[in-house]
């Protein structure tokens, strides 16, 4: 595609249910990439991934977070056990490489009732 | 870790006068620094990017920094502002691991 997509654009769950969120990288890129935005607040890293393994998943704040990317291009997202917490903005980014520019998506705005 | 400082959550000019965002960062090492541009309800944008190769780096839309090292600073600036600049943005750097660590960003407004 021409860039980078996510859906759902809006989610809207309640407290203790289980979340996806899909990413769908620019076509070739083998790196992705996805952030968090709380309100107010700059991107913060949860994850990255070079081809399907996940290169750095450092920033996942704890075990109820998962990301998988089985073909190396669609990425999901996982969230278990939502909590109110949780709501942000989800950003996925790609790049054609490891250090090369990072295309952000629109980002899936969660928010956990 | 490396990390960076935005002076400044908002910041208001009019039409046509100099636009100056604040980015100071701490890093052991040269640092890789980015600008991001955020529009309302979409994706982060890359306005400029500061790889060593110069200090002065020029970017979209008329916009640029200077990498200034004994200040620790990357300072976004424009010449004249245009209401189309009204936005947030995102000073960044990037980790030896290439994972990036942003700001906590500067939301532009520009008034007519």
């Amino acid at each position: 595609g021409a860039g980078v997509s996510q859906t759902p654009s809006n989610k809207v769950t309640e407290k203790g249910k289980y979340v996806e969120l899909r990413c769908d990288p620019i076509s070739g890129h083998t790196a992705l990439y996805w952030y968090r935005q709380s309100l107010g607040q700059g991107p913060e890293f949860l994850i990255y991934f070079q081809g399907t393994g996940a290169a750095d998943d450092s920033g996942l704040p704890n075990d109820r977070f998962f990301a998988v990317r089985p073909e190396g291009s669609v990425s999901t997202l996982k969230i278990q056990r939502t909590e109110r917490g949780d709501s942000a903005v989800y950003l996925c980014a790609s790049s054609s490489g490891s250090y090369n520019e990072q295309f952000f998506g629109p980002g899936t705005r969660l928010t956990v009732l | 870790a490396q990390s960076v400082t935005q002076l400044g959550s908002h910041v208001s000019v009019s039409e046509g006068a100099l636009v100056l965002l604040r980015c100071n960062y701490s890093s052991s090492v040269p640092p890789y620094l980015f600008w991001y541009v955020q529009y309302p309800n979409q994706g982060l944008q890359l306005l400029l990017k500061y790889t060593s190769a110069a200090t002065l780096v020029k970017g979209i839309n008329g916009f640029e920094a200077e990498f200034k090292k004994s200040e620790t600073s990357f300072h976004l600036t424009k010449p004249s502002a245009h209401m189309s600049d009204a936005a947030e943005y995102f000073c960044a750097v990037r980790e030896k691991n290439n994972d990036m660590r942003f700001g906590a960003g500067t939301r532009l407004t520009v008034k007519p």
